[in-house]
Formats: C-alpha cells, structure tokens, sequence
C-alpha cells in the first residue's frame, strides 16, 4: 500500500482563488511529521509548511496552511490568493518516527501539478 | 548562507559507464540524504547519513549503487555499470539533525539541492 497518495495528478486555480491539494497518508506510527515542498519547472524542492502529528494546530505559513485531520489521516495543502508564481508541482511527504534502520527519510507522493490560470 | 549544492548539473552517460554524483551539504548539517526522480514522478528514497554512523542504505535499488561520505562533509554517489533505467534527477538533501520528530517546528526539515539530472543513452 502506499504510504502517501495524492490522488489529482492536476489541478487548474483562477488567479487570486484558493486551492486545497488533497495527501492521504499510511502509518502506524503514532510521532510522525508531514511535509509539503514545491517543485517548480527549474526542478528545486522547496519546502513550504510542515505539521507535527501531535500539533493541536493546523500549521500555516503566510498563504500556505495544513489542514490536518488526524482521524482521516489526511494532510491537504490549502493555498489562498493563488498567484502565477504558484503553478508548479506540489509533493506531500511524510517523516515517520523510526523508520528502517531509523533514517527518517522521507516517503513522497508522487505529486499534484498545479496550473494558476490568469 | 550556502545552500546544498551538487555537481554535475547534467551528466550524459553511454549505457556500461561508471558515474560519480557529488552533493556539498550546508556546513553543519549532520543527516545527508540521497532520492532519485524518477520523470514525472516523486522522490524514491535511496541512502542516508548520519554523522559517523553506519549508513541507511535500504533504498538503494541494486548493488550497481554506492555512495560515501566523509564525515559530515561531501557525499559522492556512484552508480556503476549504469544503465539507461538509471535517467533520472538525483536530489541531495541535508538536514540538521535526524531524530524523532519534534513537535511545533519544521526542525526535520530537508534542505534540497538542485539535483543531477544523469541521461544514460
């Protein structure tokens, strides 16, 4: 089974909307972290918000927020005001506590293309 | 401050060669990791390091593939015999320190670098 699923390979947003990007996840560990990073054409992964599973809170960072729902195991990406800059792929990733041999790698999706349309 | 950076940027093989992938982690960064992008997918985990432990290697998909790293400095992965299923964007990242996640902080974050992408005609 895989570990992280982002189940829309694309995705299209108006300019100044809002968009959630959807990320499930499968673990059994209970201390683990989520992560969202950026992919734009230039091909660097750069990292946008992360979310502990034992924060009460939904993270956010400026327009990026986590909406963390536990139960679900759901981790989905919500930006608001989307802006040209923002079309790019979006991976969610996952840290699980003590993993293998304990490398805390993390275990991506295989990601949401994001389009921000004029 | 210097982000992690790689070399070659892109490396064109012929199909049997050896290939030597560098990665320059940010100074004081004590986990090194290794993935590989596939096209049009996400990051596969391949090796990883931490300080002067015994390497994470379980990710490597054959014994074509090594990497090293000389304390918490520079990692070179080499791919032998390469064959043109190994095409694809391999990505460093470092981070400060790999333990249990914390909470409240980004503090597992994984600083990537811009990658390699190797082409094996």
């Amino acid at each position: 089974a895989q570990k992280i699923t982002q189940t829309q390979p694309g995705m299209f947003v108006q300019e100044k909307e809002a968009v959630t990007l959807d990320c499930t996840y499968d673990t059994s560990d209970q201390s683990y972290g989520l992560f969202w990073y950026k992919q734009p054409s230039s091909g660097e992964m750069i990292f946008l918000i992360y979310q502990g599973s034992y924060d009460e809170q939904n993270a956010t960072e400026g327009r990026y927020s986590l909406n963390f729902q536990k139960a679900r195991k759901s981790a989905n990406l919500v930006i608001s005001a989307s802006q040209l800059g923002d079309s790019a792929m979006y991976f969610c990733a996952m840290r699980e506590c003590c993993s293998g041999a304990g490398s805390y790698q993390l275990t991506f999706g295989k990601g949401t293309k994001l389009s921000v349309i004029p | 401050g210097a982000g992690v950076s790689q070399s070659p940027s892109n490396k064109v093989t012929e199909k049997g060669k050896d290939v030597e992938l560098r990665c320059d982690p940010i100074s004081g960064h004590t986990a090194l990791y290794w993935y590989r992008q596939r096209l049009g997918q996400g990051l596969e985990f391949l090796i990883y390091f931490q300080g002067n432990s015994a390497p994470d290697k379980s990710g490597l998909p054959s014994d074509r593939f090594s990497a090293e790293r000389t304390g918490e400095s520079v990692s070179t992965l080499t791919i032998q015999r390469t064959q043109q299923e190994d095409s694809a964007v391999y990505l460093c990242a470092s981070s400060r320190k790999a333990g249990r996640v914390t909470h409240f902080s980004s503090y597992n974050e994984q600083f990537f670098g811009p990658g390699t992408r190797l082409t094996v005609l």
